[in-house]
């Protein structure tokens, strides 16, 4: 079954305005961690934004926000200010447990974003 | 910095060859990661280890296998190519000591083409 559901296969958004990328999750283990990463058109992954279940508020760095809804199991990324850079595939993805044995992550299938001008 | 590398950029080889993907870190990380990505499939995880000598099946680990003799370096090997094992891999690590960002550190990636 798939655990990180990405519904948007592509988003176009304004440069300057705000745009939200859809991540729902599925897990039963009471420790899990959310990740958004961003990979541009020459293929590196950037880790943008962490969420970890236990964490009592909102993740955020810079224009990244992540709207954490537990009971929902929703962990949205929120761009404010969209940047004609920001144009790339975006991937939410999950670790689950909380061993350090370096658990791998789920990831979902992933989004488009294009920003124009 | 964190540098993960991996040994090519683009690769081309033939059906029945024995491929060679190496990664290397320079960070100390005990965990390393290989994943495969397709246009819209995301990345999915083909084997991953958690030290020198120790590795565990992922999602897909059919048609390949690893080697890791040494902390930096994991190899990924197709013990025979084919044509489905066209994609790009992605190797990551991560080090225990990261026990509060849990993040991976990924390299560049490997476009191989099987003809």
């Amino acid at each position: 079954a798939q655990k990180i559901t990405q519904t948007q296969p592509g988003m176009f958004v304004q440069e300057k305005e705000a745009v939200t990328l859809d991540c729902t999750y599925d897990t039963s283990d009471p420790s899990y961690g959310l990740f958004w990463y961003k990979q541009p058109s020459s293929g590196e992954m950037i880790f943008l934004i962490y969420q970890g279940s236990y964490d009592q508020q909102n993740a955020t760095e810079g224009r990244y926000s992540l709207n954490f809804q537990k009971a929902r199991k929703s962990a949205n990324l929120v761009i404010s200010a969209s940047q004609l850079g920001d144009s790339a595939m975006y991937f939410c993805a999950m670790r689950e447990g909380d061993s350090n044995s370096g658990y791998a992550l789920n990831f979902g299938k992933g989004t488009s974003l294009l920003v124009t001008p | 910095d964190v540098k993960v590398t991996q040994s090519s950029r683009y690769l081309v080889k033939r059906t029945g060859e024995k491929v060679f993907l190496e990664c290397v870190q320079d960070m100390d990380h005990e965990n390393m990661f290989w994943y495969r990505q397709d246009p819209g499939l995301g990345l999915r995880l083909i084997y991953f280890s958690y030290d020198v000598k120790m590795k565990e099946k992922g999602d897909i680990p059919e048609g390949y296998s690893v080697s890791r003799e040494k902390k930096e370096r994991f190899s990924l090997i197709l013990e025979s190519a084919s044509t489905n094992q066209t994609s790009m891999y992605l190797c990551a690590s991560r080090g225990w000591k990261d026990i509060f960002s849990y993040e991976q550190y990924f390299g560049p990636g490997t476009r191989l083409t099987v003809t």
